[in-house]
């Protein structure tokens, strides 16, 4: 059964960069067709998805990016194959990055499902 | 791209029927039938309800059901129980390969 967890600091000083690590167990990151994404919820407000990084089954160099354009500018989300995981960085962190971040997996036939989620990890951005 | 609208709160009486609509734009809910709905326990990962619009995940109650009609996504729950007090969300696939959120919905069973 696929796990996610997701993984990194607690908390972050405002203007530095917010670091997230999701380790995927139960299955491969390497695996063809399925989307790899992030999405967040501050306290008090709804869902908001950040990125994806697509695996299409050729070699990960060609692994397909997507963002919120919202986020575009400050987001990168990688891979790392040898230790199964996927990353999130979001830089020039603000309060309005506190949130409850989750790492999900999305499967290439249907586009628009998250169907798998981790648990989420709070990250709260303060002095 | 602007989250899609949905009702802050809706509430029923155990055993009735409640719909939550979602609203976007011919660039994501009009556009594709790539609408899933989820449901948002505090502190718990949220949990995939519909998918493809009116499609039902394995284990999912069939108290659930889902919807569209142009540019406006549907869920119904009918039936209503305790348990169904959550937020839900709807989300779509976009015209540009992302996705979007709607705006939550907050169930209360009276």
């Amino acid at each position: 059964q696929l796990q996610l967890q997701e993984s990194g600091p607690g908390l972050v000083k405002p203007s530095e960069t917010l670091s997230l690590t999701c380790t995927v167990s139960g299955g491969s990151i390497s695996s063809s067709n399925y989307f790899w994404d992030w999405i967040r919820q501050p306290p008090g407000k709804g869902l908001e998805w950040i990125g994806t990084l697509f695996n299409s089954g050729s070699t990960y160099n060609s692994g397909r990016l997507y963002y919120n354009p919202s986020l575009k500018s400050r987001v990168t989300i990688s891979v790392d194959t040898s230790n199964n995981q996927v990353s999130l960085k979001v830089s020039s962190g603000t309060a309005a990055d506190t949130a409850v971040y989750y790492c999900a997996r999305r499967s290439g036939y249907y586009y628009g499902s998250v169907a798998d989620w981790g648990q989420g990890t709070l990250v709260t951005v303060s002095p | 791209q602007s989250a899609l609208t949905q009702p802050a709160s809706v509430s029923g009486s155990p055993g009735q029927s409640i719909t939550i609509s979602c609203t976007g734009t011919s660039s994501d809910v009009g556009g594709y039938n790539y609408v899933s709905w989820y449901q948002h326990h505090p502190d718990k990962a949220p949990k995939l309800m519909i998918y493809d619009v009116s499609h039902r995940p394995s284990g999912v109650s069939n108290r659930f059901s889902g919807s569209k009609s142009g540019n406006t996504a549907s869920l119904t729950i009918s039936g209503l129980q305790a348990e169904d007090e959550a937020d839900y969300y709807c989300c779509s696939f976009t015209y540009s390969s992302t996705l979007v959120f709607g705006t939550g919905t907050k169930v209360t069973v009276l």
